[in-house]
């Protein structure tokens, strides 16, 4: 089964704190992404990794940055964490088959609050 | 861009009842994912579609596509507690990345 843990499962910070979340997935996996989940808005697309160091951009990454030096593991980073980044973090990875049905499986998530 | 709309929102069915989420695409599906989630929890993949028409069970959840590829739905049948959660459905909208996008999601309770 493919395995996807995240550091955190509740965190709490405080306004222009860095934030570090850790993913790790233990299948070799190409593709990483992070994603934040919002009442009313579902789950919106910060960054993913295609391979490792590299990254692009999702829907929302103003605020945000990401770090991948290993397959497994995929860092995203809040450097001066905001009040609004409050929400919940999942984390997915995928084999990285363009155009097959490439299946994303789901961390536990991290439930950020900053005060 | 691409949109998925959810409905209903909620629903709250009695337990042995049937019940179906729909999905609902703006362009077409290449791929079509279904997930439940738990509060506070991650998302346990459940079944993926690709082609029009294309139906999956597992145990009493069932998952169509249809033909033109811009619908999906999901069939519980005899709901149980254990079904309650969050179900959203995700949609690979093609290209080279693998990139998802989510609907909003439906809140089942099942009530004993």
């Amino acid at each position: 089964d493919v395995k996807v843990t995240q550091s955190s499962r509740y965190l709490v910070k405080r306004t222009g704190e860095k934030v570090f979340l850790e993913c790790v997935q233990d299948m070799d996996h190409e593709n990483m992404f992070w994603y934040r989940q919002d009442p009313g808005l579902g789950l919106r697309l910060i960054y993913f990794s295609y391979d490792v160091k590299m990254k692009e951009k999702g829907d929302i990454p103003e605020g945000y940055s990401v770090s991948r030096e290993k397959k497994e593991r995929f860092s995203l980073i809040l450097e001066s964490a905001s009040t609004n980044q409050t929400s919940m973090y999942l984390c997915a990875s995928s084999l990285g088959l363009a155009g097959v049905g490439d299946t994303q499986y789901f961390g536990p998530g991290t439930r950020l609050t900053v005060l | 861009s691409q949109e998925l709309e959810q409905s209903p929102q909620s629903l709250i069915v009695q337990e042995g009842k049937n019940l179906t989420i729909n999905c609902t695409s703006s362009k077409t599906l290449y791929g079509l994912y279904w997930y439940k989630q738990k509060y506070g929890e991650g998302l346990i993949f459940l079944m993926m579609l690709q082609k029009g028409g294309e139906e999956k069970s597992h145990e009493k959840i069932t998952a169509k596509l249809d033909e033109k590829k811009q619908q999906s739905s999901l069939h519980i049948t005899a709901s149980q507690p254990s079904h309650a959660g969050i179900y959203l459905c995700g949609a690979d909208g093609g290209g080279a990345t693998n990139k998802l996008i989510f609907g909003t999601g439906t809140l089942l309770a099942v009530q004993p």
